[in-house]
């Protein structure tokens, strides 16, 4: 089965700086790769996706990475604001109905003001 | 559009007891229903997927007589987890993929505390 792994677990910046969080996967199959923010007690919130036909996506100061020959794809968030402040997850899915979503460790960002 | 409603949205209850836990599709059909389970400061670990009509599938290590899952119909999935005891306390969410679409929507989640 698919296998997520996502680094740092925890990550420190400043108000203003960017922050990249990575994951690699291991289901060469999989097509689909979503990030999460999730707040404390809450569901995991869609902030940006991505599918295997393109190799980069931006919303704003958001933008995800994706490289299919290594097998990783990476989130960037620029001009962090403290509001940033979450646990983020990846995950990779191979996108079709009845395939699951497999989810990386998560990634603890701080945006110190 | 594509909305998951998870009841309840926390549940105390005492050990050796059951839970019921609830997803339903509102506005959309729901062939598929992920259960995940989320530790303090852990990440989303998929826990078994129900198809409506057939047999759960469980994830290695999760015991199906301990978790039953019924997905009777295209709107409802349930997750009932049997003789509880608090290590059992954890975050439990259901997730669906949403038709026509690479995304899956999620439930709001349910806090499960065994006393």
């Amino acid at each position: 089965g698919e296998n997520v792994e996502q680094h740092p677990s925890t990550l420190s910046v400043q108000e203003g700086d960017s922050a990249v969080i990575k994951c690699t996967y291991s289901d060469s199959a999989s097509n689909y790769f979503p990030w999460y923010k999730q707040e404390l007690g809450k569901r995991p919130q869609l902030i940006i996706d991505i599918r295997s036909n393109v190799g980069e996506k931006k919303d704003q100061r958001i933008a995800v990475t994706l490289n299919k020959t290594a097998k990783h794809f990476s989130l960037h968030i620029t001009e962090t604001q403290p509001e940033d402040s979450a646990v983020y997850f990846c995950a990779a899915s191979r996108g079709k109905v009845n395939n699951d979503m497999r989810f990386g460790a998560g990634t603890r960002l701080t945006v110190k003001p | 559009g594509a909305v998951v409603s998870q009841h309840p949205s926390w549940v105390i209850c005492k050990s050796g007891t059951s839970v019921k836990i609830e997803c339903r599709s509102l506005d959309f059909q729901a062939t598929t229903m992920f259960w995940y389970r989320q530790f303090p400061k852990q990440s989303l670990m998929l826990m078994a997927t129900s198809n409506e009509g057939s047999k759960a599938t469980y994830e290695q290590g999760v015991e199906k007589d301990k978790f039953l899952i019924n997905h009777a119909s295209l709107t409802l999935s349930t997750l009932t987890v049997t003789s509880a005891h608090p290590e059992d306390s954890s975050f439990y969410i259901c997730s669906a993929p949403v038709p026509a679409n690479y995304g899956y929507t999620f439930g709001s989640g349910t806090r499960l505390t065994v006393v």
